[in-house]
């Protein structure tokens, strides 16, 4: 089974620091995702990465970085909070040609 | 461009009551469909996809779904609900390369007694 593993569940932080989130996967998958989920919008792509070191904007990327120095590893980078950025944040992975797999997500709050 | 449509944000049926989710596509090349269903505190879960092959795609936990290219449809459906059934769930519609996903804006199943 495919294992995506984000290392907070919950994080509660503060405007204007610096925050990250950790994804993890075990499956050697080329592609790497992070989405933000609000209620009443669905999951939207904040950026992708298709190699290590390689990455692309998704359709609200403003505000958010990424980082993906190994391939199994995949961090997403609020550079510095606003309260705006209060978010369900899920992570996933995918092979050429496979369903893409989700971690269980990090809620964050910025207070 | 690609985009998906989900009618209904929420949806409630009885337990043992036909559940049916409706979704549709928007796409320029033969699309690759997907359904996932999000349980409370948790990530997204694949239930089923469609890849051009079978146009009745059967799934996890009894359900299954139709591609109709005529109606640019997806529909979600399991002859009787459970009560563990309750979710939310997620159309999605592959594009822009690399695997992406553009999903719609999910439905909420709830299943009364």
């Amino acid at each position: 089974d495919v294992k995506v593993t984000q290392s907070s569940r919950y994080l509660v932080k503060r405007t204007g620091e610096k925050v990250f989130l950790e994804c993890v996967q075990d499956m050697d998958h080329e592609n790497m995702f992070w989405y933000r989920q609000d209620p009443g919008l669905g999951l939207r792509l904040i950026y992708f990465s298709y190699d290590v070191k390689m990455k692309e904007k998704g359709d609200i990327p403003e505000g958010y970085s990424v980082s993906r120095e190994k391939k199994e590893r995949f961090s997403l980078i609020l550079e510095s909070a606003s309260t705006n950025q209060t978010s369900m944040y899920l992570c996933a992975s995918g092979g050429s040609d496979q369903p893409q797999h989700f971690g269980d997500g990090t809620r964050l709050s910025i207070l | 461009a690609q985009s998906v449509t989900q009618l209904g944000s929420h949806v409630s049926v009885s337990e043992g009551a036909l559940v049916l989710l409706r979704c549709n596509y928007s796409s320029s090349v033969p699309p690759y469909l997907f359904w996932y269903v999000q349980y409370p505190n948790q990530g997204l879960q694949l239930l089923l996809k469609y890849t051009s092959a079978a146009t009745l795609v059967k799934g996890i936990n009894g359900f299954e779904a139709e591609f109709k290219k005529s109606e640019t449809s997806f529909h979600l459906t399991k002859p009787s609900a459970h009560m563990s059934d309750a979710a939310e769930y997620f159309c999605a519609v592959r594009g822009g390369g690399y695997n992406k996903l553009i999903f719609g804006a999910g439905t909420r199943l709830a299943v009364h007694p």
